[in-house]
């Protein structure tokens, strides 16, 4: 069964830093691109970062870049996200999820709440 | 990276049919026949419902159909059903490894 267990959310003052980790299970981890995606309360979903299968290519959403970076330890099966100069609006529950094209993000963990706020 | 424009709700009767758009640009919806929708429950993860624009994964039932003309995608669900009462996103794959959602789209049953 693939389980995708995010923790580090907390909270956080605004320009502070924070670092997101999920644990992945029951598939091969290795061979997967993965990303982050955030839900702010009662608003929609937004896609965050994605990192590819090896680790080697990286995107943002231009609303992260310079701050945020994901980033994998396929030796330990996780997924990371550090999270630097938070801002209030960065404030979401934060979704690690396993794929992308072409297959769509099939598999979505429980979430992390990050709030940001003084 | 602008949100895809999705109507923010959608509603029918128990049997009857929804259609939910979602419209892009020429850069992600229009360009890729990488469009996903995801269904989300009050208070629960979402879930894939569909992927390349009409596939759908393994349990999901034959009443959600996707399709796609030019930038505008679609997800119909037909024969509805108390338990389709949820929020919907759909998704496009916009070039160069980046993404964007939609902006969800409520579905009522009546």
């Amino acid at each position: 069964e693939v389980q995708l267990v995010e923790s580090g959310g907390g909270l956080v003052q605004p320009g502070g830093s924070l670092r997101l980790s999920c644990a992945a299970s029951g598939f091969t981890f290795s061979y997967y691109w993965m990303s982050w995606a955030r839900q702010a309360p009662g608003k929609g979903l937004d896609w965050v970062a994605h990192i590819k299968a090896d680790g080697y290519e990286k995107s943002y959403v231009d609303s992260v870049k310079g701050r945020f970076t994901i980033s994998r330890d396929n030796a330990k099966s996780s997924l990371y996200l550090q999270m630097n100069s938070l801002r209030a609006e960065d404030t979401a529950v934060y979704y690690c999820v396993r794929g992308g094209q072409p297959g769509g993000f099939d598999y979505w963990g429980q979430g992390a709440l990050v709030t940001v706020s003084s | 990276q602008s949100a895809l424009t999705q109507p923010p709700s959608a509603s029918g009767s128990p049997g009857q049919s929804v259609a939910i758009s979602c419209t892009g640009t020429s850069s992600d919806v229009g360009a890729y026949n990488y469009v996903s929708w995801y269904q989300q429950h009050p208070g629960k993860v979402p879930k894939l419902l569909m992927y390349e624009v009409s596939k759908r994964p393994s349990g999901v039932p034959d009443r959600f159909s996707g399709s796609k003309s030019g930038n505008t995608a679609s997800l119909t669900v037909s024969g509805l059903q108390a338990e389709d009462e949820a929020d919907y996103y759909c998704n496009s794959y916009a070039g160069s490894n980046n993404y964007v959602f939609g902006g969800g789209t409520k579905v009522t049953v009546l």
